[in-house]
Parts: structure tokens; sequence; C-alpha cells
């Protein structure tokens, strides 16, 4: 059975930290791992990742993927309040030539205060 | 860039009454739409993968003649809930794919469906 597993569940650390959010998985048919955060709504896309080894940065936001580990880390660093959110790791699957589906993790929710 | 509206945004309902969740792509047309339910601290499900013009794909356990849906355009897709009980209360959210990869979904702001 395909599973993503997140850690830590939930984070709370003070404005100006730096955290690190964990995303393992074990899925047939691998194609990439996302990175979303979901606010209060609808899941705004982060990042996707296929090579491993390769970081993608945007902002104070990074990932890196580990395909011979199976996971995937997050860093968020000198985190502000406005990165308070639930944050969604999820792997895309699928064969060739057939519409690939997403298998979301249960998220990482953090909490950043002042 | 790509945006998804749904609607309702909120719906509470009778136990035993159908309930219909509209997904639209607004400024794209997509192939493929996505429909998941969130469950209070839990992920995203996947429920379904609908096909302009085609039967939806079910993921296994959920009852298709349950969930009813229907992407009658490029445009639209509907979810309508049958015969809703309580367990159905959820948060119901699609998302939209401009070329039938998941990678590029774009999701809605979702539905919060109450049933009493």
């Amino acid at each position: 059975e395909d599973k993503v597993v997140q850690s830590p569940l939930s984070l709370v650390v003070h404005e100006g930290d730096t955290v690190t959010l964990n995303c393992s998985y074990e899925v047939t048919n691998f194609r990439s791992l996302l990175w979303y955060k979901q606010e209060k709504k609808a899941p705004t896309f982060l990042f996707m990742l296929t090579s491993s080894g390769i970081e993608k940065k945007s902002g104070r936001l990074s990932s890196i993927l580990d395909k011979k580990e199976l996971f995937s880390i997050l860093n968020i660093t000198a985190t502000q309040t406005g990165d308070s959110a639930v944050y969604l790791c999820a792997v895309e699957r699928g064969n060739t030539g057939t519409a690939s589906k997403l298998t979301f993790g249960t998220g990482t929710r953090l909490q950043v205060t002042l | 860039g790509a945006v998804v509206s749904q609607h309702p945004s909120r719906v509470i309902c009778k136990s035993g009454t159908s309930v219909k969740i509209e997904c639209r792509s607004l400024d794209f047309q997509a192939t493929t739409m996505f429909w998941y339910r969130q469950f209070p601290k839990q992920s995203l499900m996947l429920m379904a993968t609908s096909n302009e013009g085609s039967k939806a794909t079910y993921e296994q356990g959920v009852e298709k003649d349950k969930f009813l849906i229907n992407h009658a355009s490029l445009t639209l897709s509907t979810l309508t809930v049958t015969s809703a009980h309580p367990e159905d209360s959820s948060f119901y959210i699609c998302s939209a794919s401009l070329f039938g990869s998941s990678y590029e979904q774009y999701f809605g702001p979702g539905t919060r469906l109450t049933v009493t």
C-alpha cells in the first residue's frame, strides 16, 4: 500500500527560528514529490522534486529529495508568523500513459509565535 | 495564474438529502479534475479522477453510486453526495489539471459539508 509519512505532526517555534520538516514515502511508480502549504483553505504549491540531491529554493524555503532513502525535507529559515500553516507532502505516482495521482501525507502543522 | 473555484463554500444539509458541489476552472481548460476529501486534522484523500467526457475513476473504498461525478465540460466538474449521512461531513476539495499531469494541479478553495 502506498504510504507518505510526515514528521513531526506539529511544531511550535519562535519567529526567526529555522525549521526542518520531514517526509518519507513508499509508493509504486514514483514520478515526483511535491510540497504544499495549506492555510485555511486549499493547498498552494511550493515545490516539485523529481531528481535526488538537487535543492530547490524559493526565498526562505528550500527542499531536497533523496530517492535512494525515499525521503524529502523542507527547510524554512528565519521563520515568520505568516509561515504558520499545515505543510503537506505529496507523492505523484502513475504508470506511463495513465493519469498520475497524488498521495498526501497527513501534514505538519507549523505554528510560529512572536 | 490558473484559478479554480468551488461552489458552495459551505453547505449544511439534512441526512438523506443530496448535495451538489461544483468545481470550475476559471481561466484554463482542465482535461482532468480530481476530487479529494479531508477530515479534520487528516490529510487529503483522493476520491476520484474525473476526465472530461468520460466516466470518473474512483479510488478503492469510494462508492461511485454515492459520490456521483460529472465532468461535462473542460471547465466544470460536479460532485453530488447522494443520500448524505453525518459521516459524509467533511471538507471536499477539487483540483484541476492543465495537461493531465497531477503536478500541474491547481486546487479549489474547498467546500465544507455538514450533514445534520
